[in-house]
């Protein structure tokens, strides 16, 4: 496997069910994001985890729970879904360092469909 | 509120011209510029990243930044049909290395 892979591709799920999004990169970085794509808006910063810990959590409601065991994995817990949630749900990774220039690099994407 | 800013298009050119889209962003201290690519229902591929004043070329593609007009805008020459995607523009501004995200240009190129 290379660069960032996401599963599943799509997922179809009623507002009761739980389900997760799994993420993962195999670039040797040490920031993960998870980012919503919804029709007519820019992409969406949800969750940041930099070397493991989270540092940005962009009042999401609590119905998307991430987790981030190690840096190369990073999951979104999903339960009680609204069908606004519908959507594509975006993996990214970069390398951040001092330079402030850390290039993000995408997963291929999960999507959501809530019924 | 920082913004991103880009014309929706969709922009047109016929095969082999030279495709401009555009970015304007509200922030002065921004420092990091992007563009990504994204085909219809797969998620955003890097183009280029510029950092400093001045012109930045990679094959077909130019991007250009001049941050005291406060505007990035990426060239594509010689476009073809497969460079029909819809184009995202993100500056990365201050500490924070918060990406924000214009909505992007749709570009057809067509035969």
């Amino acid at each position: 496997e290379t660069g960032v892979t996401q599963t599943p591709r799509h997922l179809v799920m009623g507002m009761t069910n739980k389900k997760s999004l799994k993420c993962e990169q195999h670039l040797g970085h040490n920031a993960m994001y998870w980012y919503k794509q919804s029709a007519k808006k820019p992409l969406e910063l949800m969750f940041v985890y930099n070397f493991k810990e989270q540092t940005e959590n962009n009042s999401v409601p609590s119905r998307f729970s991430p987790e981030c065991p190690n840096s190369s994995h990073l999951f979104l817990h999903l339960h009680t879904l609204q069908p606004e949630d519908s959507a594509l749900y975006l993996c990214a990774s970069s390398q951040l360092g001092t330079s402030g220039t850390d290039t993000q690099y995408f997963g291929p994407g999960t999507r959501l469909t809530v019924l | 509120q920082k913004e991103v800013e880009q014309n929706s298009g969709p922009l047109s050119v016929p095969e082999g011209a030279i495709a401009s889209l555009n970015c304007t962003y509200s922030d002065r201290g921004s420092q990091s510029f992007f563009w990504y690519r994204q085909y219809s229902g797969k998620s955003p591929e890097l183009i280029m990243s510029i950092y400093s004043n001045g012109d930045k070329e990679d094959g077909r593609f130019t991007a250009q930044l001049n941050k005291a007009s406060q505007y990035v805008s990426l060239l594509i020459r010689d476009s073809q049909p497969s460079d029909s995607a819809t184009y995202l523009c993100a500056v990365n501004g201050g500490n924070n290395r918060k990406l924000i995200w214009g909505l992007g240009t749709s570009l057809a190129v067509n035969p």
